[in-house]
């Protein structure tokens, strides 16, 4: 009983430094997606995806990159970390796109803080 | 420029009573409207919908009320549990390029349920 799986939950990185959120899912789901959520704020959408080898920006794509090799995996990379990425990261995905039925089911999100 | 809006942070009721939650929004293109639940250190989670040519949706305890005119919609909990205390976030959804949809979240209210 999986569904979205996101690692790792928690994240110190210094400024510059690179690394990548991993997310897979086991729904058999097209559309994938990468929000942040920051204190006091909704969640945003960085990027997206509606199958392998589509990906679209979202709202706050900058300084992020994403690729969909497979149905499964949706992992983003954050290169050259800065301050201002710190936030709370999830990670989503749903059958189809978001019409009654087609919901969007999260991952449990990875905290991320660049020092 | 927030898109969706939930002004009040947070909001206390009483076991029993109703908790009535409100979010405004300034799109008029906006056709579809999800709350989500969040508990704390878990990934949001869909709770109930509607589309925009109806203004009321009743699931169990949950409605959710969408009033176009004043581009306000409503989630009514009766009777109100200690375990509905969590963070609800209201999202709209349009058809974006590329025929995925996009949800634009409100930053969520922290509702409180006293025994």
């Amino acid at each position: 009983n999986a569904g979205v799986t996101q690692t790792p939950k928690f994240r110190i990185l210094k400024i510059g430094q690179s690394m990548t959120l991993q997310c897979t899912q086991d729904m058999n789901h097209n559309y994938m997606y990468w929000y942040r959520q920051d204190p006091g704020m909704g969640l945003k959408l960085i990027y997206y995806s509606v199958g392998a080898g589509i990906t679209d920006k979202g709202e706050v794509p900058n300084g992020y990159n994403v690729s969909r090799s497979t149905t499964e995996d949706f992992p983003l990379r954050l290169e050259l970390a800065a301050p201002s990425q710190t936030s709370v990261y999830f990670c989503a995905s749903s059958l189809r796109t978001v019409l009654s039925g087609n919901t969007i089911y999260f991952g449990e999100g990875s905290w991320l803080t660049v020092v | 420029d927030q898109q969706v809006k939930q002004n009040s942070p947070s909001l206390s009721v009483q076991e029993g009573r109703i908790s009535i939650l409100n979010c405004d929004y300034t799109n008029s293109m906006f056709d579809y409207f999800l709350w989500y639940k969040k508990y704390p250190a878990e990934g949001p989670t869909f709770l109930i919908s509607i589309s925009s040519i109806k203004d009321k949706n009743e699931d169990g305890r949950f409605t959710v009320f969408l009033n176009k005119s004043a581009k306000h919609l409503s989630l009514h909990i009766v009777p109100s549990q200690p375990g509905d205390s969590a963070v609800y976030f209201c999202a709209a959804s349009l058809i974006s390029s590329g025929s995925a949809r996009q949800l634009t979240f409100g930053s969520g209210t922290q509702l409180t349920v006293l025994p």
